[in-house]
């Protein structure tokens, strides 16, 4: 497995805000994913990360709400954009190693007042 | 797009007791993946099943590959408190790399 670090774990943001969460990952891969957990949900994913490209994002998410970077194989950073009390949700980056196998982050549970 | 029923929501158990939950799709899928989420923390994946028909297990827990390649179940053996948690099984289609997740299973152990 790898080691796939997120920061923060938690915060609390005021509405019309935005922030920005880090994932790094211990290993060198290809795509990175990123997905959002809402209370008592299961896992949406919001994103796919490639270095060195556009996102590509899912139906129902949009660049200009969730931009996402992805500078090098290691690292990547999504950012909730003028957020809502409806953003608020765990959010979650994902790496794809052995085959098909996906490991999760610990997550970032974000609260939005 | 694909969808995952998982089943059941929920469960309470005592302890000691054996567990299963499914999940069951129109869709067919190439990978089956279970997973177990903690409050507060990541999905952790259990079981990685790759061929149709295939039984893997992992410790107490035993899962399988139907043979459809539509349907997958976890069985959890002699269920202790730890146990406790979400359990989602999630898919991945034949096209693309995608994972899709069932809606989840949540397990209470009574000791």
């Amino acid at each position: 497995s790898a080691v796939i670090s997120q920061k923060p774990s938690r915060d609390i943001c005021q509405r019309g805000t935005s922030l920005t969460i880090q994932c790094q990952v211990d290993s060198q891969v290809t795509m990175m994913f990123w997905y959002r957990q809402q209370p008592g949900q299961s896992l949406t994913l919001i994103a796919t990360a490639n270095q060195g490209s556009e996102a590509t994002y899912e139906s129902g998410f949009v660049i200009d709400k969730f931009p996402i970077s992805r500078p090098n194989l290691t690292f990547s950073t999504l950012t909730v954009s003028n957020m809502s009390p409806e953003d608020s949700s765990i959010y979650l980056c994902s790496v794809d190693l052995r085959v098909a196998e996906a490991f999760f982050g610990q997550g970032t549970r974000l609260t939005v007042v | 797009g694909q969808q995952l029923n998982q089943s059941p929501q929920s469960m309470f158990i005592q302890e000691g007791e054996d567990v299963s939950m499914n999940c069951t799709s129109s869709s067919i899928f190439n990978t089956w993946l279970w997973y177990k989420q903690d409050p507060g923390e990541g999905p952790v994946l259990l079981i990685a099943l790759y061929k149709a028909g295939e039984l893997t297990s992992n410790g107490r827990l035993t899962a399988q590959f139907g043979i459809t390649r539509k349907d997958s179940f976890l069985n959890i053996s002699a269920s202790i408190p730890s146990d406790v948690g979400i359990y989602f099984c999630a898919g991945r289609g034949e096209y693309g790399n995608k994972l899709v997740f069932g809606a989840g299973t949540i397990l209470r152990v009574k000791s």
